[in-house]
């Protein structure tokens, strides 16, 4: 089966920087998606790790660590409107793939 | 392009009911898969449908349901409803499925079971 670890909740001051991170179990790892939610919306996709190492995209960078079954994303000069939930996702090569998400960390933004 | 729309996008039933939900994704897309979104769960995955096939099934009782048309719009159906059903039910679709991109989520319909 499949385990998925993130912080329930997080605190942060604008301008600053903070790392949310992921700790999986899968029974066969193909790949670990981050998603935002801001409440009462959908999630939107922010990144994609299926090799170790960084992705850095803009003000957001994701890490991931097979070996470790560990990931982190990363956000640079917080804006308020990065106050949202941030969904780990943890694809499963066992038949057609599944997406398994973790129950989220909710970040919350203050001035 | 438009993007992924779910309707209704709110919905109220009583317990033993049943209900349908519909999904429409991205023009083009032919993978729709679907959601169920409560506090204490997290997002759970039900199932997944791919060319009017259901290609994967999360660990959901045989009370959830669900199928996929040929312009690949999806239903999925709740029968028997419970309280424990009540939830944000999200479906998302993409190019090629689960297993080769980027997955794009609707608004999703919120159903209160009472």
């Amino acid at each position: 089966g499949q385990n998925i670890d993130q912080p329930t909740e997080m605190t942060a001051t604008e301008g600053a920087i903070v790392q949310i991170n992921c700790t999986y179990q899968t029974s066969g790892f193909n790949g670990l998606f981050w998603y935002q939610q801001h409440a009462g919306e959908a999630p939107t996709f922010l990144s994609y790790n299926v090799l170790d190492g960084l992705e850095e995209k803009g003000r957001f960078s994701s890490f991931l660590s097979r070996s470790k079954g560990y990931s982190y994303l990363l956000l640079k000069e917080l804006q308020m409107k990065d106050s949202a939930s941030y969904l780990c996702a943890v694809r499963d090569r066992v038949g057609f793939q599944k997406l398994v998400f973790g129950t989220g960390t909710r970040l919350l933004v203050s001035p | 392009k438009a993007g992924v729309t779910q309707t209704p996008r709110y919905l109220i039933k009583t317990r033993g009911q049943q209900v349908t939900l519909s999904c429409s994704p991205i023009s083009g897309h032919r993978s729709v898969s679907w959601y169920q979104q409560t506090p204490g769960q997290g997002l759970q995955f039900l199932f997944e449908y791919f060319s009017e096939t259901q290609r994967n099934k999360g660990n959901f009782p045989g009370r959830f349901s669900g199928r996929q048309f040929s312009n690949s719009r999806s239903e999925m159906n709740v029968s028997t409803l419970e309280l424990g059903d009540s939830a944000l039910y999200l479906c998302a679709s993409s190019l090629e499925g689960i297993g080769r991109g980027e997955q794009y989520f609707g608004p999703g319909t919120r159903l209160t079971v009472t």
